[in-house]
Formats: structure tokens, sequence, C-alpha cells
């Protein structure tokens, strides 16, 4: 069965340009959540999306914005990019609430 | 605010040996620990989780011990091998959120 897949697998960006990464969650889950894994740290929540409807937000400013749709794939969009959104961005899925987050391998961003 | 403490940053270890990988939590309303291994280029993977209402639990070569007093857990890797190079993470949710709260994770290296 495939798990968590990412698209696209690397990207580069200038500052101030914008940015969609995507995640399809593994077949039959419901639940997408999306972190940003810094080099060296461990990864830090973003969002939350459970049947379409955001459920959980984490601390990162309004340029930073996603959705999931009736298929339950998801995107994470990102505006006016700094060079301190360079990362790895990691999408996350459960089949419901409350259950083990499996991930993927995610989208490694670079800001020039 | 970190929330997850983890220690250490990095581990060398012997094969055949036993890797211990330390956590403590601060806030109360956590009730789900996994552990996470996390290979280069790869996303997080699931290795192991537990609830506050047992001490202990075991999957193979894989054991998380949990004091709820102490606010601590940790990971213990049995007859450690090469392959189990990585880096682990440790990770808490409160109930009722599907925010995983990550410690900064700990460089597992098994000298052959």
């Amino acid at each position: 069965d495939a798990g968590v897949t990412q698209s696209p697998t690397h990207l580069i960006k200038t500052r101030g340009q914008h940015v969609t990464l995507r995640c399809s969650p593994i077949s039959g889950h419901k639940s997408v959540s999306w972190y940003q894994q810094v080099l060296g740290q461990g990864p830090q929540f973003i969002f939350q999306y459970y049947e379409k409807e955001e459920r959980g937000r984490g601390n990162f400013p309004d340029r930073f914005s996603a959705r999931q749709f009736p298929n339950y794939s998801s995107e994470l969009n990102v505006n006016a990019l700094l060079l301190g959104d360079s990362a790895l961005y990691l999408c996350a899925s459960s089949w419901t609430l409350g259950q083990p987050q499996h991930f993927g391998d995610g989208t490694r961003l670079s800001i020039l | 605010q970190q929330q997850v403490k983890q220690s250490p940053q990095s581990l060398i270890v012997q094969k055949g040996g036993i890797s211990i990988i330390n956590c403590a939590y601060e806030n109360t309303a956590f009730d789900y620990f996994p552990w996470y291994q996390q290979f280069p280029g790869k996303g997080p993977a699931l290795l192991i989780a537990i609830r506050p209402d047992v001490s202990e639990k075991k999957e193979g070569r894989f054991t998380i011990s949990f004091n709820k007093s102490a606010k601590q857990f940790s990971l213990h890797i049995m007859d450690s091998q090469p392959g189990d190079s990585a880096t682990y993470f440790c990770a808490a949710r409160a109930g009722g959120s599907e925010k995983l709260v990550f410690g900064k994770g700990t460089k597992l290296t098994v000298n052959p």
C-alpha cells in the first residue's frame, strides 16, 4: 500500500515568491497535518485538517495557509517567502482523530 | 518554549549494545507519547508509542519506559545494530489535539 506521498520532492524559490506543496494521505486516512522541519531540529506543527476543516493551527504567520480537498488530499501554501522558510515540509496522515500519524518523506524547500 | 526536552543530542553505541534516549515533558495534558525514527532524506517513521496508563511497552528490540510522576519517558534499543543508525525523535500529544510536539532529536550511531 502506498504511504503518504508528497510533491514535489525538492523546490527552489527566491524571496518574495509563493509556493504550493501537495500531499496525498494514505488511502482511507481522513486527517492530514503539516509540519516544518528545520535542519537539525524536530518537526514543528503548522496545520491540521480533518474532513476538510481546519482543526488546529501552530504558531506560524498568516503567510502560511492550507486546505483539504474532498478526496482528503491537501495543499500547503506559503506566500512572500523568506530565507527562514527554507526547511523540509512534512505531511502526516491518520485515519481519524486521535490515531497515530504517519509521515511522508517531505518536500525540501530552499529559498535563495 | 520547549515542551519536550530530549537527551542526549548524539549517541555512539557499539553493535550489540543498548541505546538509551531520554525525554522529559512539562504539560500534564499530554496523553500520547510516540517515538519516530528518521533516516537522512526520509520522513519520520513511527517506531513505537505509549499512553500513560502503562509503565512499559515492548516491541521487538524497542522498549518505551514511562514514568508519569517524573514526567519522563525513554526509548531503549536492545542489541543495537548498524542499521539502527538514524535520528530518533520523541514526541507528545495532548488529549483532544492532533498536534505532535517533538523533541530536538538524538542522532544515534551504532558502530560495527
